[in-house]
C-alpha cells in the first residue's frame, strides 16, 4: 500500500488564521517531506524530516512550523500567512531520505 | 546552471507513437534517479526509478540512465491519451541529502 494520506483537501484561510494541515503514511517510511507548488511550476522543497528529526529547513519563513509526532505523522502548522502561500501544500514519504518519494493527494490552500 | 534540466515542452506525439522526455543534470554524484508524472491538479505520482546506469522497463515505459553523461530519459511507447500529462524529473543522492525536480516537460498525446 504506496497511501499518503493529507488532509485536509482544501483550506481557505484568513491571514491572521491558525491552521494545521495533516499527513499521515503506514508504509514504515522514515523520512518524510513537505513540499509548496504552485501552479506550472515543479514542487518546491520546505522541510525534510528523516527518523522524525527535522533534517533539512529550505529557508522556510516561520510563519510555517513543522512537527513530526511520530513516525507516520507529519504536521504543518500555518500562521499568518500571506496571499502569496496560496498553493498546493503536498506531503510526501520515502523510505530514506533519497529513495523514491511517494505523494499524498495534496492540500490546496488558499490564503485571503 | 540549474540542477535539474527538462524542456518544458509541449511535447506533442500522436496517439500509438513513443514519446521521449529528457532530463540532465548537474551533480555528478547523484545516485537517484525519479520519474513522476502529474496531472493537472493532481499530486505528482511515482513511474519509474533507476538507480544504475542502462535500462530499465516496467511495461510501456523505459527509463534510460547515462551518468557519464549525466542524463536520464523516460520512453512512453504506443503513447495514449491519458499519458497526456507533465513528467517531472527528480534527481536525489548527491551533495545535497534530498530530491531536486526539474521544470517538467508537459506532454500532449494528440488522436
Amino acid at each position: 500500500d504506496t497511501e499518503v494520506t493529507q488532509t485536509p483537501k482544501h483550506l481557505v484561510m484568513g491571514m491572521t488564521n491558525k491552521k494545521s494541515l495533516k499527513c499521515e503514511q503506514h508504509m514504515g517510511h522514515r523520512a518524510m517531506y513537505w513540499y509548496k507548488q504552485k501552479a506550472k511550476k515543479p514542487p518546491e522543497l520546505m522541510f525534510v524530516y528523516s527518523y522524525e528529526k527535522l533534517s533539512i529547513n529550505e529557508s522556510v519563513p516561520s510563519r510555517f512550523s513543522p512537527e513530526c509526532p511520530n513516525s507516520s505523522l507529519l504536521n504543518l502548522h500555518l500562521h499568518a500567512l500571506q496571499p502569496e502561500d496560496s498553493a498546493l501544500y503536498l506531503c510526501a514519504s520515502s523510505p530514506s531520505a533519497e529513495g523514491e518519494a511517494f505523494f499524498g493527494q495534496g492540500t490546496r490552500l488558499t490564503v485571503v | 546552471q540549474k540542477e535539474v534540466e527538462q524542456n518544458s515542452g509541449p511535447l506533442s506525439v500522436p496517439e500509438g507513437a513513443i514519446a521521449s522526455l529528457n532530463c540532465t543534470y548537474s551533480d555528478r554524484g547523484s545516485q537517484s534517479f525519479f520519474w513522476y508524472r502529474q496531472y493537472s491538479g493532481k499530486s505528482p505520482e511515482l513511474i519509474m526509478f533507476i538507480y544504475s546506469n542502462g535500462d530499465k522497463e516496467d511495461g510501456r515505459f523505459t527509463a534510460q540512465l547515462n551518468k557519464a553523461s549525466q542524463y536520464v530519459s523516460l520512453l512512453i511507447r504506443d503513447s495514449q491519451p491519458s499519458d497526456s500529462a507533465t513528467y517531472l524529473c527528480a534527481v536525489g543522492g548527491g551533495t545535497a541529502s534530498k530530491l531536486t525536480f526539474g521544470t517538467g516537460t508537459r506532454l500532449q498525446v494528440t488522436l
